[in-house]
């Protein structure tokens, strides 16, 4: 039972490159949502997926894009990634809202 | 007034000491609430969930007052094994899917 897992561990990208990040639950847990962590801002919601199929913007969607995969993956992408994206991103995963949330252990992402 | 707000600290403490964090939130809606702790360069993990009655686990108590919009985490005689960023998190409330706002953190600093 590995939880919540997340690919890459570590990322750099060029301004205006983009890539995907990966998340996967083995929980069976119907909720998972993208984070991400700036020194001084503390979490942020970038978009959660309440249930398999259904997405929803959080505090700061722009720049990004998901997709629930299946019920076990949610994918975080960045089309054209800025510095300001440079950051720690974190995925999470919940059996029911508004119920703990399982975090994977992150990605480290710079965008030069 | 911010939606969830906490000292930052940092807190440096003895071993064996007696630590109180406290917290405020802005959104009565809010329904549920939780610390969570974060070591250095790690994920959040749920540390306990706070009840109107209170509740303790071990060496840690959580308390939550709605009148006041106020929660607070007592830890009794701290462990060098304690030193982490505890975040103060509530549910958005108001039907948002059990969306989390995370506090921006109290770093707390347990020396021998």
């Amino acid at each position: 039972n590995a939880g919540v897992t997340q690919t890459p561990k570590f990322q750099v990208l060029k301004t205006g490159q983009s890539m995907t990040l990966q998340c996967a639950q083995d929980m069976n847990h119907n909720s998972m949502y993208w984070y991400r962590q700036d020194p001084g801002m503390g979490l942020r919601l970038i978009y959660y997926s309440a249930s398999e199929g259904t997405t929803d913007k959080g505090e700061v969607p722009n720049g990004y894009n998901v997709s629930r995969l299946n019920k076990r993956e949610f994918s975080l992408r960045l089309e054209s990634a800025a510095p300001s994206q440079t950051s720690v991103y974190f995925c999470a995963s919940s059996s029911l809202a508004p119920d703990t949330q399982y975090f994977g252990p992150g990605t480290r992402l710079t965008v030069l | 007034r911010k939606e969830v707000e906490q000292d930052p600290g940092p807190f440096n403490v003895p071993e064996g000491a007696t630590v109180a964090f406290n917290c405020t939130y802005s959104n009565s809606a809010s329904q549920s609430f939780f610390w969570y702790r974060q070591d250095c360069r790690k994920e959040p993990k749920l540390l306990m969930s706070v009840y109107s009655s209170g509740n303790e686990d071990g060496r840690f108590t959580a308390q939550l007052n709605r009148a006041s919009q106020y929660i607070s985490l007592l830890i009794r005689d701290s462990k060098l094994s304690d030193s982490a960023t505890y975040l103060c998190v509530v549910t958005r409330g108001g039907g948002s899917q059990g969306n989390l706002i995370f506090g921006k953190g109290t770093k707390l600093s347990v020396k021998p």
